[in-house]
């Protein structure tokens, strides 16, 4: 039983160049969730779609930020410009329901991404 | 999203019973108690989840008292392998309280030593 999916596992990059990360949720799972990870912050919220829909987008930190989910096997976190603090591992999660706390989220391992 | 107060660390010896409180005074009637573990270069993954009293599964129980302000983790007879951090979650992931805020809080890094 395939779970969630990220890719790339690793991605470096120049400062201001586009970055595109992608997520494949576990079929059947109508929630889905953008975390980012760094040493300073932990573990922050960005974005949660259910149905493929964005519920809240407010965790995410700048217009530089923008995530899609245009079918329920697929979704992407943008940024662009690139900028070095955005270096960090971005963590895809999935769920049943509505993220009600109830049903418990699956991670994928992450995208660790370095901005130089 | 409640707010969480895990201890930062934690040490142990393998073979031995670990136990991790955390507390969430100001948790909601329809909140769920949700723990998660993550090793390095990994995701967090599901351990345990409960409403209220006991409940148990093949890695973990979880124990939450009749005020629910508070749940423990118990580990039975951790192994090295059980070295990582774990985190507790109270409630609606879903919903926001602040941009940005750690949902996930700090979690306790556990430290199994042979």
């Amino acid at each position: 039983d395939a779970g969630v999916i990220q890719s790339p596992r690793h991605e470096v990059t120049e400062m201001g160049q586009e970055v595109t990360l992608r997520c494949k949720p576990i079929s059947g799972h109508n929630s889905l969730f953008w975390y980012r990870q760094t040493m300073m912050r932990g573990l922050e919220l960005l974005i949660y779609f259910n149905n493929n829909v964005p519920i809240d987008d407010s965790g995410m930190p700048e217009d530089r930020f923008s995530a899609k989910m245009p079918n329920a096997s697929f979704s992407t976190l943008k940024i662009q410009p690139s900028e070095p603090r955005d270096s960090a591992v971005y963590f895809c999660a999935s769920s049943f329901g509505f993220g009600r706390g109830d049903q418990p989220q699956h991670f994928g391992d992450g995208t660790r991404l370095s901005i130089l | 999203l409640a707010k969480t107060t895990q201890p930062i660390s934690m040490d142990s010896y393998e073979g031995q019973e670990v136990n991790i409180t955390c507390s969430h005074n100001n948790i909601a009637t329809n909140d769920y108690i949700t723990w998660y573990q993550q090793f390095p270069s990994q995701g967090p993954r599901f351990i345990i989840q409960g409403y209220k009293t006991k409940v148990t599964n093949e890695v973990a129980s979880l124990f939450i008292p009749a005020d629910r302000k508070s749940s423990t983790l118990s580990l039975p007879r951790v192994s090295l392998s059980d070295t990582a951090v774990y985190y507790c979650l109270v409630g609606d992931i879903g919903a926001f309280d602040n941009a940005g805020k750690s949902t996930f809080g700090d979690g306790t890094t556990l430290t199994v030593k042979p």
